[in-house]
């Protein structure tokens, strides 16, 4: 069973929907990457957190370090937020698989 | 100047070349990583470099060997590689030592060993 184990594995959607990946780790980590990566290879780092919640544009990250489980949400979502999602520790060296996400027109 | 530059973008190799892999910023960051990433698979750490000393090697063949000339410059030297090699590597770096810092990526350097 892999340490960091995220869901869906693959997501479409419409444009303008909201959209959940959800990331769920079996050890303790003391800083959560999620991390975009497009076609091509680029990852962006999109937000580290340790507690609570983050926000930046339309993408939200919550932690909860006790369930050890944090969420990735896009609000009105767009093609261009097609990628995939990949979350982890740096510093513990985990990642989990990644959500493949394609935002239909 | 935010970005991670890795060159080359593509790079196709026969099995008995010697090339390398070359990653730079000037964001004044003292942790830089290399990373190998397949197809549909998150990346794999291969090294760290935190203050220009290698802190972590993940028990990567010695056919590739890193090399940090100074804070703002990491080279991968690859030598004697094999097809299974093949993959995207990535170059990041974040601005403490390795750890909880939020990373920033290059585009990644794509490799085809024939």
């Amino acid at each position: 069973k892999n340490e960091v184990e995220q869901s869906p594995q693959n997501l479409t959607a419409q444009e303008g929907e909201f959209i959940t990946i959800n990331c769920s780790y079996s050890v303790g980590i003391s800083a959560l990457h999620w991390l975009q990566q497009h076609p091509g290879g680029g990852i962006v780092s999109l937000f580290m957190l340790s507690s609570g919640k983050k926000k930046h544009g339309r993408l939200i990250a919550t932690i909860n370090i006790q369930e050890k489980h944090s969420s990735l949400h896009i609000t009105a979502s767009h093609p261009r937020d097609s990628a995939v999602y990949i979350c982890g520790s740096n510093y513990q060296l985990i990642w989990g698989a990644g959500t493949k996400l394609i935002i239909k027109p | 100047d935010t970005e991670v530059t890795q060159t080359p973008k593509h790079l196709v190799m026969g099995m008995t070349n010697k090339k390398s892999l070359k990653c730079e910023q000037h964001m004044g960051h003292r942790a830089m990583y290399w990373y190998k990433q397949k197809a549909k698979k998150p990346p794999e750490l291969m090294f760290v470099y935190s203050y220009e000393k290698l802190s972590i090697n993940e028990s990567v063949p010695s056919r590739f060997s890193p090399e940090c000339p100074n804070s703002s410059l990491l080279n991968l030297h690859l030598h004697a590689l094999q097809p299974e090699d093949s993959a995207l590597y990535l170059c990041a770096s974040s601005e403490f030592g390795a750890g909880a810092n939020v990373l920033t990526f290059g585009a990644g350097s794509r490799l085809t060993v024939l």
